[in-house]
């Protein structure tokens, strides 16, 4: 059973647009949310994160939004620049401070 | 500043040879991780240990063991590979376990079992 999910296998945007990126999850334990990016042939890089005490943070381009009724959370990038193309995955935890990654979402953003 | 290191970057096994997987980080983290990436999945926690000389099973540590050498060094090894454990494996390192502290992750390594 897939506890954090990405639907959306993979995403288009134009440059300078934004980019919408979206994760849900059935655990409401999950306290802890996180956001990766994966480059080809190139480990998961830490890009944001979000504690459930919030519903939203914000570094530079890139904003995470938590909706804890809706078990939601997505993950904004204003604007779009051609090197975020990549693999972004979510992450969830709770107390066991497992982290529980979700099947990823390609971004690809074109001129 | 190398940060997590994995060797090797590809392996082909037949079934039923046995490998260790090597990775090592620089940053002196306390906590370590082993997860395995398979097409349509996540990245699935094998095995992790919190500090040296400590190791605890994740979501799916069956036909691995790990070895934490010391701070730095933390070892996957396949006894009996199987086809089933094809996959990319990741190395990640972290200051302590916990949550709120992100992982870093080394570039991986290819595994393909005939």
């Amino acid at each position: 059973d897939q506890q954090v999910k990405q639907n959306s296998p993979s995403l288009s945007v134009q440059e300078g647009r934004i980019s919408i990126l979206n994760c849900d999850y059935t655990n409401s334990m999950f306290d802890y949310f996180l956001w990766y990016k994966k480059y080809p042939a190139e480990g998961p890089t830490f890009l944001i994160s979000i504690s459930s005490i919030k519903d939203k943070n914000e570094d530079g381009r890139f904003t995470v939004f938590l909706n804890k009724s809706a078990k939601h959370l997505s993950l904004h990038i204003v604007p779009s620049q051609p090197g975020d193309s990549a693999v972004y995955f979510c992450a969830a935890a709770y107390n066991t401070d497992k982290l529980i990654f979700g099947t990823g979402t390609r971004l690809q953003v074109f001129p | 500043n190398a940060g997590v290191t994995q060797t090797p970057k590809f392996q082909v096994l037949k079934t039923g040879q046995s490998m260790t997987l090597q990775c090592a980080q620089d940053m002196n983290h306390n906590s370590m991780y082993w997860y395995r990436q398979d097409p349509g999945m996540g990245l699935r926690l094998i095995y992790y240990s919190a500090s040296e000389g400590t190791t605890d099973k994740g979501e799916v540590p069956n036909g691995y063991n790990v070895s934490r050498l010391n701070k730095r060094e933390f070892s996957l090894r396949l006894e009996s590979a199987a086809p089933s454990q094809t996959s990319v494996y990741f190395c990640a390192s972290s200051v302590i376990t916990g949550r709120s502290q992100p992982q870093h992750f080394g570039d991986g390594t290819r595994l393909s079992i005939l």
